[in-house]
């Protein structure tokens, strides 16, 4: 069984550009989080989602930032007009129905912003 | 909201025990977590334990949690220097069960 994967690992975009980031989560698990690790902190909740819904949004920043968990298909964190802030570890993880407490992390996304 | 805090850096003898210690503010928290970070890796579970237990004990790793207290400590006994990494405490907080995370525990391992 393949862990959560995340691709790209390393992405790099300049100012303005938009960054897409995915997530396929582990076979048979239906709920996806994304965090966000910014140099030398630790990890930031972002956004819940289960397939086709959000539940929680409240670490999503209000503007440029939106998430999806589509029916087919992996999860997308899309960030528009990226800003140097912007850099950081973005970490996707996944947890089982029944089971949310166990969340199992990807190798994430280490997004540049130039 | 839940703040969770840890110490920033420990540094252990090869054989020795590692002990990482935790708090965090949120009594309603119901599952709290270690994971750990090695360099340019995602975050790898270690264990958890449920806020009604005192203590979970897997192999090498002993959970302690003070409920009164808000304390939950990592003992990591005849510490290798494969376990130098990030640790990381987090605990689960409200009904969408996200994870609010400490800044992380350097774990140095000295031969």
């Amino acid at each position: 069984n393949a862990g959560v994967m995340q691709n790209p690992r390393h992405l790099v975009r300049r100012r303005g550009q938009e960054a897409r980031l995915r997530c396929s989560p582990m076979k048979g698990h239906s709920h996806v989080y994304w965090y966000r690790q910014l140099p030398e902190e630790g990890l930031k909740f972002m956004v819940y989602l289960q397939k086709e819904n959000i539940i929680d949004e409240s670490g999503m920043p209000k503007e440029r930032f939106s998430a999806e968990f589509p029916k087919e298909g992996p999860s997308i964190l899309r960030i528009q007009q990226v800003v140097r802030g912007d850099s950081a570890a973005y970490f996707c993880a996944s947890s089982p129905p029944g089971l949310k407490e166990t969340q199992y992390f990807g190798p994430g996304t280490r997004l540049l912003v130039l | 909201g839940e703040d969770v805090e840890q110490s920033l850096f420990l540094s252990v003898r090869e054989g020795d025990s590692s002990v990482i210690n935790c708090t965090y503010t949120d009594s309603s928290s119901t599952y709290l977590y270690w994971y750990k970070q090695e360099p340019g890796a995602g975050l790898q579970l270690l264990t958890y334990i449920f806020s009604n237990m005192d203590m979970k004990q897997d192999q090498r790793l002993t959970v302690l949690l003070n409920k009164k207290d808000k304390h939950l400590s990592l003992r990591i006994a005849d510490t290798q220097t494969g376990d130098s990494a990030i640790y990381f405490c987090a605990a689960e907080t409200g009904t969408a069960s996200k994870l609010t995370f400490g800044t992380g525990t350097r774990l140095q391992v000295t031969l």
